[in-house]
């Protein structure tokens, strides 16, 4: 069965520096990963799927992440925090027929 | 309209109403899905339509009761609920193929209370 853990269920950063979200998971196959936003009083937006092409995803609002099997990590990363990256995020696995399995989210907040 | 769409938006209800979640998606998707979303919890997946077939139902109390009459429209069904349902429900849709997924697109949610 698949999991997902999230290091940190609050992450605060400065204005302008870097974003590092952390996220690890299990799996027994070759999974897909994700990662979703979550604003206030909001559904879920999709910033990001891993789906077994390149390594280095790109997502939208200038996040990114790395698929790393070694480590069977899925960080979330952003050059530089604005004010408007404040949110909950949601780190997500899946694997073919299974259902999508969730973490418990980070909440990040970003100082001015 | 665009995406996916819940209504109503807000609802508050004693525990002796009857009242119904409504979601519609616009994606052309062939799987639905509603979950709840409680503070301090993890996202619960709760029941999981594929090609209006129910697939999954992770143990969800029976005063929950979904239908699913056609790909598009999802229905929660809430009755006899309990303070500890208050919470925020959230309905999704994905294009499941063979082979692989595609990522799922949530609507905003409904944010029930149950007085």
């Amino acid at each position: 069965a698949q999991s997902v853990t999230q290091l940190g269920s609050h992450v605060s950063v400065s204005e302008g520096a870097l974003v590092l979200l952390r996220c690890n998971y299990s799996s027994s196959v070759p999974p897909y990963l994700f990662w979703y936003v979550q604003y206030p009083n909001q559904g879920l937006q999709l910033l990001l799927k891993y789906t077994s092409a390149a390594t280095l995803v790109k997502g939208i609002n200038g996040f990114e992440a790395e698929f790393k099997k070694s480590e069977t990590s899925f960080h979330l990363t952003k050059p530089s925090a604005h004010m408007s990256d404040a949110a909950e995020y949601f780190c997500a696995v899946k694997g073919w027929r299974t259902p999508l399995v969730f973490g418990k989210g980070t909440r990040l907040s970003v100082i001015a | 309209e665009t995406g996916v769409t819940q209504t109503p938006r807000h609802l508050v209800m004693g525990m002796t109403n009857k009242k119904s979640l409504k979601c519609e998606q616009h994606l052309g998707h062939n799987a639905m899905y509603w979950y709840k979303q409680s503070a301090k919890k993890p996202l619960e997946l709760m029941f999981v339509y594929n090609f209006k077939e129910q697939t999954e139902n992770n143990s969800v109390p029976s005063r929950f009761s979904p239908e699913c009459p056609n790909s598009s429209h999802l229905f929660l069904h809430l009755h006899t609920l309990q303070p500890e349902d208050s919470a925020l429900y959230l309905c999704a849709s994905s294009q499941e193929i063979a082979g692989g997924t595609y990522e799922q697109y949530f609507g905003p949610g409904t944010r029930l209370t149950v007085t």
